[in-house]
């Protein structure tokens, strides 16, 4: 089976704290992405990466940077953090080659800052 | 871009009835299809895709979703609810065929509630 997994469950952090959130899959896949989730929102994309060392931004960057160092796993930094930044964090990802491929997802990663 | 539209945020249904829950695509060009689910406190969960092999799609848990080109539709059924069920549902829609960046947009969701 496929597995992403998240490095915590649940997170607590002050404003300005630089935070990382770290996403590790195991199937070899070529596509990893960051989302967050807000009641009512749905799932929003924050970035992607498609390859190690490349991303491109999704529909909400702002705030937000992120990692590939390697193929399998995707980082997500936000700076300094803020309150407005509290969420659930999801990452997933999925094998390249053609759109009908599904994505795999973690758990998720329930930050609030305060 | 794409986009997707999921009519109703909230549906609720007694245990044993019909699940009917709505996705509406926008795309010029029949695009792929996805519905996940989501249990509290955990990530999303495919539940089946349309791939243009057939219109009628069976996934897991006896759900089923049919694409209607005519209406860019890809509603969500079921025919009997169980408690279980109670959860939130997404659809998404892909990126136009021939990209290869596996980018999904989601809906907004549905949030199930299912009475005893």
């Amino acid at each position: 089976d496929v597995k992403v997994t998240q490095s915590s469950r649940y997170l607590v952090k002050r404003t300005g704290e630089k935070v990382f959130l770290e996403c590790v899959q195991d199937m070899d896949h070529e596509n990893m992405f960051w989302y967050r989730q807000d009641p009512g929102l749905g799932l929003r994309l924050i970035y992607f990466s498609y390859d190690v060392k490349m991303k491109e931004k999704g529909d909400i960057p702002e705030g937000y940077s992120v990692s590939r160092e390697k193929k399998e796993r995707f980082s997500l930094i936000l700076e300094s953090a803020s309150t407005n930044q509290t969420s659930m964090y999801l990452c997933a990802s999925s094998p390249s080659g053609s759109s009908y491929n599904e994505q795999f997802f973690g758990p998720g990663t329930r930050l609030t800052v305060l | 871009a794409q986009s997707v539209t999921q009519l109703g945020s909230h549906v609720s249904v007694s245990e044993g009835a019909l699940v009917l829950l709505r996705c509406n695509y926008s795309s010029s060009v029949p695009p792929y299809l996805f519905w996940y689910v989501q249990y509290p406190n955990q990530g999303l969960q495919l539940l089946l895709k349309y791939t243009s092999a057939a219109t009628l799609v069976k996934g897991i848990n006896g759900f089923e979703a049919e694409f209607k080109k005519s209406e860019t539709s890809f509603h969500l059924t079921k025919p009997s609810a169980h408690m279980s069920d109670a959860a939130e549902y997404f659809c998404a829609v892909s990126e136009t065929r021939g990209s290869t960046l596996g980018r999904l947009y989601f809906g907004r969701g549905t949030q199930l509630t299912v009475w005893p």
